[in-house]
């Protein structure tokens, strides 16, 4: 059973759009991340969070921003959509030192 | 040198057979080390995780950690068709408590009725 939750599943969206990828979870998890991922390829953090009103970097420089208002959400937002941004974004948490856990993914494509 | 080096394969096996999947870190600090099982198009599940020396059974999968060596694996007993997959290895960065994982490029493993 899924306890955390990204929508769309699939987005196909053109060129300069603003888009937003949603995450939530209902486990309680201080910890937060966002992971991108191509075809083929290994997962690359793009962005982390400890806690509510905190966002770090991660290791793969990305175009996209997040917030974390709530515990339960960590939204990602594309000011403006690229082909370059196509790509899966997986979203996780986790408590302390304990696994990830994954979300269903969001597979983008810019056209 | 990544931080965290799988053999990307494919690694073909027979229906029945051991899988034997490895994976070296360059960290020396990290603490915690996961497998998790990725079907194509799909998001990585945790299979088993492992923080100390030795050996860790769950069913037909067994992990191994030998921290001095720096290296970390994964056997499956008995493989299933069903285990048909892309395993990735994850490592947590350093001793800090951050709980960023870094991720290997992950083997694929066919599995052959």
């Amino acid at each position: 059973e899924a306890d955390i939750y990204q929508t769309p599943r699939y987005l196909v969206i053109g060129t300069g759009k603003k888009i937003t990828l949603e995450c939530s979870q209902t486990m309680g998890h201080d910890k937060m991340y966002w992971y991108q991922q191509d075809p083929g390829m290994e997962l690359h953090l793009i962005h982390y969070s400890y806690g509510v009103n905190s966002t770090e970097k991660g290791d793969l420089s990305s175009e996209s921003t997040v917030s974390r208002i709530r515990t339960e959400h960590f939204p990602l937002t594309l000011e403006s959509a690229r082909p370059s941004h196509t790509s899966q974004y997986l979203c996780a948490s986790s408590r302390q030192q304990s696994p990830l856990h994954f979300g269903n993914g969001t597979r983008l494509t810019v056209t | 040198q990544k931080e965290v080096e799988q053999n990307s394969g494919p690694l073909s096996v027979p229906e029945g057979a051991i899988a034997s999947l490895n994976c070296t870190y360059s960290d020396r600090g990290s603490q915690s080390f996961f497998w998790y099982r990725q079907y194509s198009g799909k998001s990585p599940e945790l299979i088993m995780s492992i923080y100390s020396n030795g050996d860790k059974e769950d069913g037909r999968f067994t992990a191994q950690l030998n921290k001095a060596s720096q290296y970390v694996s994964l056997l499956i007993r008995d493989s299933q068709p069903s285990d048909s997959a892309t395993y990735l290895c994850a490592v947590n960065q350093g001793s800090s408590n951050t709980g960023k994982l870094i991720f290997g490029q992950g083997t694929t493993l066919q599995v052959k009725p």
